[in-house]
């Protein structure tokens, strides 16, 4: 059975700070995997999409990658400002399109 | 881009009534979304797998006759909890894909669940 985890569970830096946010799982036959980000009480955005046959992704501030054979996926951030605080998931996508979602990673960023 | 419309946003209801979700997708068709469950503070947990024109797969531990799933249409499905319960308070919210997955998957906004 795929379980996914994040670490950490929650996270709170200065404005400015690269941060490195980890996901793993136990699985490695996956589809893709895709990162959202989740603010409070509303619903999941989207931030990158890796396919399996991917090794990472970017956009603008964020970069993704994916090691399948270590079970390993990492958001970096660049640069973080307040406006990035939110809860970040990662999901794991199997062959049956199930999302089977990590625990998540609470960022807190100080102004 | 894909999206999905999900209505309502926030519900309120009494202990005992049941409530209905819809999920929409707007731009293009969808043979399977999915529904899932966020209780506070915790991660989404996937409920039931909605299959256009027949009926869900529920995951383990869902209760098919609490948790009803209409797929009538390819841009239409919607979850009714039946008698709800406090214990039903949750935040749902569903996913659809253009294609296969692939290009993953685009979720709604999600329906805040109360029960008083």
């Amino acid at each position: 059975k795929q379980e996914v985890t994040q670490i950490p569970a929650a996270l709170s830096v200065p404005e400015g700070e690269n941060l490195v946010l980890n996901c793993s799982f136990t699985d490695s036959a996956i589809y893709n995997l895709q990162w959202f980000r989740q603010d409070p009480g509303k619903g999941l955005t989207s931030l990158l999409l890796i396919q399996s046959s991917q090794r990472e992704q970017t956009s603008g501030r964020l970069n993704a990658s994916l090691d399948k054979s270590s079970g390993r996926s990492t958001l970096y951030i660049a640069a973080s400002q307040p406006g990035d605080s939110a809860t970040y998931l990662c999901a794991v996508i199997s062959g049956t399109y199930k999302y089977i979602f990590g625990t998540g990673t609470r960022l807190k960023v100080l102004a | 881009g894909a999206v999905v419309s999900q209505h309502p946003s926030r519900v309120i209801c009494k202990s005992g009534t049941s409530v209905k979700i819809e999920c929409r997708s707007l731009d293009f068709q969808a043979t399977t979304m999915f529904w899932y469950r966020q209780f506070p503070k915790q991660s989404l947990m996937l409920m039931a797998t909605s299959n256009e024109g027949s009926k869900a797969t529920y995951e383990q531990g869902v209760e098919k006759d609490k948790f009803l799933i209409n797929h009538a249409s390819l841009t239409l499905s919607t979850l009714t909890v039946t008698s709800a319960h406090p214990e039903d308070s949750s935040f749902y919210i569903c996913s659809a894909s253009r294609g296969q997955g692939e290009d993953g998957y685009t979720f709604g906004s999600g329906t805040r669940l109360t029960v008083v």
